[in-house]
C-alpha cells in the first residue's frame, strides 16, 4: 500500500513569490491534514479536511495561505506571497477518519530567500 | 490550549542500552500517539495509545491517562533508533498537539 505522497520534496523561492505544495493521501483515507514544522519543533496543524470540507482551519494564516481538496482526494496548499518566515517543512498527513492514527508524508522543505 | 512536555530533550546512548522517554500533558485527551522522525525527516507512527500498554518488538509504550503522562520504552537500542521522538495528543476537535520532541542519538 502506497503511503502519503507529497511533491515537491524541496523548493527554493524568492520572497514575495507564490508557491504550491501537493499531497496525495493514502487511498481510502477521508481525513487529510496539513502541518507546518519549524526547525527543532514539533509539527503544528494548519488545516484539516474531512473529505472535501475544511473542518479546522483556525491556524491557517488566511491572508497569504490557501488550501483546497477538490473531490475529497488530493490537496494543494498555496502561499502567496511567500515571506522569509515561511521557510519550514510542510507536512501532509492522512487518516481513515478523524481520531484515527495519522500517517505522514515525507514533507516539502521550503526555503524563502 | 493543552501543553505537552517531553523529557529529556536530548539523550545519547550506546548501542544496546535501554531508555525511557516521558510525555506529560496538561489536560484530558482523547488520543495519544508516539512518532519517530528519522534523520531524513520522515515521521513514522509508533503507537496509538490513549491508555494502557502496548508493545511492538523492542518498543513499548504506557499511557496513564488519569495521571496525564505517557512513557515510551526502547530496549536494546540500535543506531537506527536515532532521530527525534514526538508525543502528540488529541483533545476534542481531533486536533493533534505535538510536544517538542526528544532527540535520541545511539552510538555504535
Amino acid at each position: 500500500e502506497a503511503g502519503v505522497v507529497q511533491s515537491p520534496r524541496y523548493k527554493i523561492i524568492e520572497k514575495k513569490q507564490p508557491v504550491a505544495f501537493w499531497c496525495n493521501p493514502i487511498s481510502g483515507h477521508n481525513t487529510l491534514y496539513w502541518y507546518l514544522q519549524n526547525l527543532g519543533q514539533g509539527p503544528e496543524l494548519l488545516i484539516r479536511y474531512e473529505n472535501e470540507e475544511a473542518v479546522d482551519d483556525s491556524q491557517l494564516p488566511k491572508d497569504r495561505f490557501s488550501a483546497e481538496r477538490l473531490k475529497g482526494v488530493d490537496s494543494t496548499l498555496k502561499i502567496q506571497p511567500a515571506e522569509l518566515g515561511d521557510s519550514a517543512v510542510y507536512l501532509c498527513a492522512s487518516s481513515l477518519l478523524g481520531r484515527d492514527t495519522q500517517y505522514f508524508g515525507p514533507g516539502t522543505r521550503l526555503t524563502v530567500l | 490550549g493543552i501543553q505537552v512536555e517531553q523529557s529529556p530533550p536530548d539523550l545519547i546512548l550506546q548501542e544496546g542500552a535501554n531508555s525511557t522517554l516521558r510525555c506529560n500533558f496538561s489536560d484530558s485527551v482523547n488520543n495519544l500517539q508516539w512518532f519517530h522522525q528519522n534523520p531524513w525527516g520522515q515521521l513514522i507512527n509508533l503507537f496509538y495509545i490513549p491508555s494502557g500498554t502496548k508493545q511492538n518488538g523492542r518498543l513499548s509504550a504506557t499511557t496513564v491517562a488519569t495521571e496525564r503522562y505517557s512513557l515510551l520504552y526502547i530496549s536494546s537500542s540500535q543506531t537506527t533508533d536515532s532521530g527525534v521522538y514526538f508525543c502528540a495528543v488529541e483533545t476534542s476537535g481531533s486536533r493533534l498537539t505535538f510536544g517538542e520532541g526528544t532527540q535520541l542519538t545511539v552510538n555504535p
